[in-house]
């Protein structure tokens, strides 16, 4: 089993710019979560989403949207990218009621 | 806002010794907590998850939890060098899988 994927590994974008980030996990888990992490921020939840069909906020959305295609796959969507998005973006599942979430290996995203 | 306060360190333990990293957080209703390791450009893997007052250990690590000081502290017996990585705090909200994330406590271990 691959765990949770992610791609790109590294993107670099230009202001206004759009990009989509996409996430995959095959673990079959129901809940899926976009964060973003910045140097001595900590892990930050951008959206999430606690099963097929759903989705919500979390701390900081303004700026994104999310898709969660199927069971398997939540992507994550920039519309106008801004310098304040350059960050590194990692994807992570978890089944409903366990505790423990799976992280990918995150995209490491620029925008200048 | 719920807040998760980890000193980001470094801390610096030699090795063999014990490395003590802390965190507070301010939603009471929070009910289990957990701790992650990240190395240096990976991502976060859990280690360790208490949910009852009191110590809970698993090899070298142990967790403390006072849930009525929103207290919870993390213990690594025996450090070692690769264990140098930043470890970050993670309360469970009381309804749904959210976790709240402290800033993290970057650990060098020095040989």
């Amino acid at each position: 089993n691959a765990g949770v994927t992610q791609t790109p590994k590294f993107q670099v974008l230009k202001t206004g710019q759009s990009m989509t980030l996409q996430c995959a996990q095959d673990m079959n888990h129901n809940s899926m979560y976009w964060y973003r992490q910045d140097p001595g921020m900590g892990l930050r939840l951008i959206y999430y989403s606690a099963s097929e069909g759903t989705t919500d906020k979390g701390e900081v959305p303004n700026g994104y949207n999310v898709s969660r295609l199927n069971k398997r796959e939540f992507s994550l969507r920039l519309e106008s990218a801004a310098p304040s998005q350059t960050s590194v973006y990692f994807c992570a599942s978890s089944e409903a009621g366990q505790n423990e979430q799976f992280f990918g290996p995150g995209t490491r995203l620029t925008v200048l | 806002q719920k807040e998760v306060e980890q000193n980001s360190g470094p801390l610096s333990v030699p090795e063999g010794a014990i490395a003590s990293l802390n965190c507070t957080y301010s939603d009471r209703v929070s009910q289990s907590f957990f701790w992650y390791r990240q190395y240096s450009g990976k991502s976060p893997e859990l280690i360790m998850s208490i949910y009852s007052n009191g110590d809970k250990e698993d090899g070298r690590f142990t967790a403390q939890l006072n849930k009525a000081s929103q207290y919870v502290s993390l213990l690594i017996r025996d450090s070692q060098p690769s264990d140098s990585a930043t470890y970050l705090c993670a309360p469970r909200e009381a309804a749904g899988n959210k976790l709240t994330f402290g800033g993290g406590t970057r650990v060098l271990v020095k040989p």
